[in-house]
């Protein structure tokens, strides 16, 4: 049972450049999110969805885009890169609206824009 | 705005003693306070979690108390060992409406062990 799984673990992006970071899970869940780690800044949500076909932004959306490809997969897309976007970037899943809310991050992805 | 406040930003202690985390919210909204433990190159894990209607509650060396009039919640580490070295998060969250088990998470604060 892989759990949360992104790719890559890390990426190296010149200013301007674009990339797609992947994320897929396999516990069935039906909310995902991203969120970015800065230090001294908490972990800070990106965009989530909360179903299969929704998404919606988060506290720190701009620069970003996401597609929730299926209920399994959840992809997020910085279109033009910029320094301020180097960071730390997880992806999470649960199973919201049941007693049980435990979200399940992957390992991350470590992205440095130069 | 940060709506969960956490401290201290890091701790050292010594093996055997308790370390001591406190995080402050602002939502009266939150209803759901997770401790996520966080180990280099790895993603954040669900430590302990507590809910409102108890004041605190118990998992092993782990303890959440929990002050709702003082919306303050904090996290004890009792016998502290070096394996516990690790960054911790308090976060927030509330599970009805349109939250979506969206997490508010504090700063976090690096602790580490020392034998």
């Amino acid at each position: 049972n892989a759990g949360v799984t992104q790719t890559p673990k890390f990426q190296v992006l010149k200013t301007g450049q674009s990339m797609t970071l992947q994320c897929a899970q396999d516990m069935n869940h039906n909310s995902m999110y991203w969120y970015r780690q800065d230090p001294g800044m908490g972990l800070r949500l990106i965009y989530y969805s909360a179903s299969e076909g929704t998404t919606d932004k988060g506290e720190v959306p701009n620069g970003y885009n996401v597609s929730r490809l299926n209920k399994r997969e959840f992809s997020l897309r910085l279109e033009s890169a910029a320094p301020s976007q180097t960071s730390v970037y997880f992806c999470a899943s649960s199973e919201w609206g049941t007693p049980n809310t435990e979200a399940f991050f992957g390992q991350g992805t470590r992205l440095t824009v130069v | 705005q940060q709506q969960v406040k956490q401290s201290p930003q890091s701790l050292i202690v010594q093996k055997g003693g308790i370390s001591i985390i406190n995080c402050a919210y602002e939502n009266t909204a939150f209803d759901y306070f997770p401790w996520y433990q966080q180990f280099p190159g790895k993603g954040p894990a669900l430590l302990i979690a507590i809910r409102p209607d108890v004041s605190e509650k118990k998992e092993g060396r782990f303890t959440i108390s929990f002050n709702k009039s003082a919306k303050q919640f904090s996290l004890h580490i009792m016998d502290s060992q070096p394996g516990d070295s690790a960054t911790y998060f308090c976060a927030a969250s509330h599970a009805g409406g349109t939250s979506y088990g969206k997490l508010t998470f504090g700063q976090g604060t690096i602790l580490t062990v020392h034998p």
